[in-house]
């Protein structure tokens, strides 16, 4: 099993800043099959970035991801105030498929 | 538009069991594989089963191995989730996703064990 470590926990900002997330896989995996979810309270996840680079569809270009082998990152540009959720990454290149723990994105 | 719509959720003794059901509209059901992944309260996402777009291949977490069974009919463009000896530890939101990367999600069906 694929084990996904996300940091921070917790990253406190303000609007306008840049947001840096990081997700680390426990063995190397394929780019093709790592995906980037927001998530807002009461609300399902959304998916945000899938092949861990390419955007999905609606998605603002402020988003961008990146990374390869076991490090991979999500960039938030410019934070709006309505970026402020929770961000999960996943590997989906088998079974199990294995999300992060997320971190937290709070206004500052 | 895609639409994914959980429903069976509720409350239930440990040791019972009880079916979810997700209804697919607005895209070709029997050509997607179906996902089911539950969130704790307050927890994170955790994966839960897998089936393919024709039902022959079916794939579990190792928390529900055993216990839960997915299905889907094709004619009726609805997966479910048989949940057999339910434990407190099962208590959670259960979403069904659209395939991989999952692109889309329902709104989730609230399942609490508890005596």
């Amino acid at each position: 099993e694929i084990v996904l470590t996300q940091s921070p926990g917790t990253l406190s900002l303000s609007p306008g800043e840049r947001a840096t997330l990081s997700c680390r896989a426990s063995q190397s995996l394929s780019s093709t099959y790592l995906g980037w979810y927001q998530q807002k309270p009461g609300q399902a996840p959304r998916l945000l970035i899938y092949g861990a680079s390419s955007r999905a569809t609606g998605i603002p270009d402020r988003f961008s991801g990146s990374g390869s082998g076991t490090d991979f990152t999500l960039t938030i540009s410019r934070l709006e105030p309505e970026d402020f959720a929770v961000y999960y990454c996943q590997q989906y290149g088998g079974s199990p498929y294995t999300f992060g723990q997320g971190t937290k994105l709070e206004i500052k | 538009q895609v639409q994914l719509v959980e429903s069976g959720g509720g409350v239930v003794q440990p040791g019972r069991s009880l079916r979810l059901s997700c209804a697919a509209s607005g895209f070709i059901f029997s050509t997607y594989a179906m996902h089911w992944v539950r969130q704790a309260p307050g927890k994170g996402l955790e994966w839960v089963a897998l089936i393919s777009y024709d039902g022959t291949n079916k794939y579990y977490a190792d928390s529900v191995k055993g216990r839960f069974t997915i299905s889907r009919d094709n004619s009726q463009n609805t997966v479910y989730l048989l949940m057999n000896s339910l434990r407190a530890e099962d208590t959670a939101l259960y979403y069904c996703a659209r395939t991989v990367p999952f692109d889309y999600w329902g709104q989730g069906t609230l399942v609490t064990v508890s005596s």
